[in-house]
């Protein structure tokens, strides 16, 4: 395994909603992202952290937000929930924020249900 | 913007037998590095090989490696004596030397099915 973990697994909310998903990164990984995978599609990048700072955003609106603590953990968070939300979500911890050289290492994902 | 194109929804293959797995991306850069990552089935996506862009010798790792064609701007990924572990989802992944805080660029991915 990555070393990577992610919670909840599965998560089901109603439009409209707010929810929070969580990652733990490797321990000494400065760097956590997220991505969006909708059924049957690659992932989509939402953003990037590097020490606790958003250093890069994908198309993806401003209700979705993050944070990153000093502790290898991190959220995100999804205002206002649209049904296009549901998605299985991935975070991605690697050392340094070099995207090109620095392997990143993937968590197994929470799977986000809106109804 | 770029695409990474993955033009194989699906493919089988004998287990021991050789598969090749087809991409293609479009960009206007010309420094970049291409990934190929795997997720098996319920598991966490795993980075299989890297190619830099400005390398003209392909990437090899065990017995995944890439033909490069720059210039065709393809990108695909051979599996050779091919194992029931290599079941999986496969992405090719791309990001520019640039542009490396907008994330990975990934395809739509190739279900990959070993048959014993």
């Amino acid at each position: 395994e990555t070393g990577v973990t992610q919670s909840p697994t599965h998560l089901i909310k109603t439009r409209g909603q707010q929810v929070t998903l969580r990652c733990s990164s490797q321990s000494g990984h400065n760097t956590v992202s997220w991505y969006q995978q909708a059924l049957g599609q690659g992932p989509q990048f939402i953003f990037q952290y590097y020490r606790e700072e958003e250093n890069g955003r994908g198309n993806f609106p401003p209700r979705f937000s993050g944070l990153q603590f000093p502790n290898y953990s991190s959220e995100l968070n999804v205002n206002a929930l649209e049904l296009d939300d549901s998605a299985l979500y991935l975070c991605a911890s690697s050392l340094e924020w070099q995207v090109n050289t620095d392997t990143q290492y993937f968590g197994p994902g929470t799977r986000l249900t809106v109804l | 913007a770029q695409t990474v194109t993955q033009s194989q929804p699906e493919m089988s293959v004998q287990e021991a037998e050789t598969v090749t797995l087809s991409c293609t991306y479009d960009t206007s850069e010309n420094n970049y590095y291409l990934f190929w990552y795997k997720q098996p089935p319920s598991r966490q996506m795993i980075l299989v090989i890297r190619q830099e862009a400005y390398k003209q010798q392909n990437a090899t790792e065990n017995r995944f490696s890439v033909n490069f064609q720059k210039a065709a701007k393809s990108f695909s990924l051979k599996i050779s004596d091919s194992q029931l572990g290599d079941t999986a989802m496969y992405f090719c992944a791309f990001v520019p030397l640039e542009a490396q805080f907008e994330g990975l660029t990934f395809g739509t991915g190739t279900r990959l099915t070993i048959i014993p």
